[in-house]
């Protein structure tokens, strides 16, 4: 089956302690993505990588990192989280970009820093 | 930087009424607006897309119209059922800026 693959659904950290969320797509995708989703400010883009090794910032990317060593994985990682890291998390695929190109998304990963 | 409005955030209708979402972009030069739709607990979904080159897009009881010299793009469900309720959230994008721009979500409620 298709699909992206988030782990893991929840997770409740505290502040300062580094933690990754993983990503992974079974489609050969070209075009990852990471979406923060919060209450009234829909789904903001933190970074996108349109191929191995080459990652680029979205709109909101401080305080997190990614990598692209595999064109299947795009970890998400929070080296010191802080509590304004609370947030619904989306990882999203495409087979590459441009019109017409469906975003695939994961099933999200519901974060919490206290 | 670019953006995106969505109007309503909310939205009640009785089964079986209309239901019309609106988008503006900032963008002039996008060329792309796709909708997705959030079941509640769910990831979103594409429902309808739409280029710009193409003023209406119908796929059964949704529809989605675009006015670029207005610069905004609207989603319409007729007849609307229960299973419609979600939030559905529009995006923009604009060719060679690799992202999507979406809107802010609107929380649509089918009461039956």
């Amino acid at each position: 089956e298709a699909q992206v693959t988030q782990n893991p659904r929840y997770l409740i950290t505290v502040t300062g302690k580094k933690l990754t969320v993983t990503c992974s797509q079974n489609m050969n995708h070209e075009y990852m993505s990471w979406y923060r989703q919060d209450p009234g400010l829909g789904l903001r883009q933190i970074y996108y990588s349109m191929n191995v090794e080459v990652t680029d910032k979205g709109d909101v990317p401080e305080g997190y990192k990614v990598s692209r060593k595999e064109k299947r994985n795009f970890p998400l990682i929070l080296e010191s989280p802080s509590p304004n890291q609370t947030s619904l998390y989306f990882c999203a695929s495409s087979l590459n970009f441009g019109p017409n190109t469906e975003a695939f998304f994961g099933q999200g990963t519901r974060l919490t820093v206290v | 930087g670019e953006n995106v409005e969505q109007h309503p955030s909310t939205l009640s209708v009785q089964e079986g009424d209309s239901a019309v979402i609106k988008c503006t972009y900032s963008d002039s030069a996008s060329n792309y607006f796709p909708w997705y739709k959030q079941e509640l607990g769910k990831r979103p979904q594409l429902i309808i897309d739409i280029r710009s080159n193409v003023g209406e897009k119908k796929d059964q009881r949704i529809a989605v119209t675009l006015n670029k010299t207005a610069k905004h793009f609207s989603l319409h469900i007729t007849e609307t059922q229960p299973e419609d309720s979600a939030v559905y959230f529009c995006a923009a994008y604009t060719s060679g800026t690799y992202k999507y721009i979406f809107g802010t979500g609107t929380r649509l409620k089918v009461l039956a």
